[in-house]
């Protein structure tokens, strides 16, 4: 089974509509992260969480809020979606160790259009 | 603020050629600098992870080497496959846990 996972996989939705994107890890990270990619743009960090009682907002959160229910879960919602909100949207997750080794851990991606 | 280049944007070569990746970086201040490869409907896999006060790492067929001073790393492939078609994507720590990452190049190895 996969470490981080996310769901839904892809996702049609329209202008105004609420939708939320999860993210869970069995990898027992406590660091957590969502990115938005779009062509041409790379990875932008949406939100992060440190630990379960820890939000913080990343480049680009507008129009995004988040979610941190366990240390295993993270999620990511749109509150009234927009069509400039079509992209793949990833998740993430870290182990800080301190040594400068710690790398993020990704999910498969959910693929969001907004018509 | 801190902005990751990377170049060329797509690149296509037949099998067997060694590759050479570019990715370059404004501030010299990072903690290290990653390369993640990434296939389609998978998410991204780190490739090679090279702190600050390194200079390369060497994994099989890959070598990143890490120029701080002048915000530059390369990502060298070795006898190329097909199997390395794929997005290449570098990333930089610039101290805290976030990474700020390149455009990517969009790799495809012909047989």
């Amino acid at each position: 089974d996969a470490d981080v996972t996310q769901t839904p996989r892809n996702r049609i939705t329209k202008t105004g509509k609420r939708i939320m994107l999860e993210c869970s890890q069995t990898k027992g990270h406590d660091r957590m992260y969502w990115y938005r990619q779009d062509p041409g743009l790379g990875l932008r960090l949406i939100y992060y969480s440190f630990d379960v009682k820890d939000i913080n907002k990343g480049e680009i959160s507008d129009g995004y809020s988040v979610s941190r229910q366990a240390q295993a879960k993270f999620s990511l919602s749109l509150e009234s979606a927009i069509p400039n909100q079509t992209a793949l949207y990833f998740c993430a997750t870290s182990d800080p160790h301190g040594t400068g080794k710690e790398t993020q851990y990704f999910g498969p991606g959910t693929r969001l259009l907004v018509l | 603020k801190q902005e990751v280049t990377q170049i060329p944007a797509a690149l296509s070569v037949p099998e067997g050629e060694n590759l050479v990746l570019n990715c370059s970086f404004t501030d010299s201040a990072i903690y290290n600098l990653q390369w993640f490869r990434q296939d389609p409907g998978k998410g991204l896999t780190s490739l090679l992870l090279i702190q600050s006060s390194q200079r390369e790492q060497t994994s099989g067929r890959l070598n990143a080497s890490l120029d701080k001073s002048s915000g530059r790393s390369t990502l060298y492939i070795a006898a190329s496959q097909p199997g390395d078609s794929a997005t290449y994507l570098c990333a930089v720590r610039p101290g805290t846990d976030k990474l700020i990452f390149g455009t990517g190049t969009r790799l495809q190895v012909f047989p």
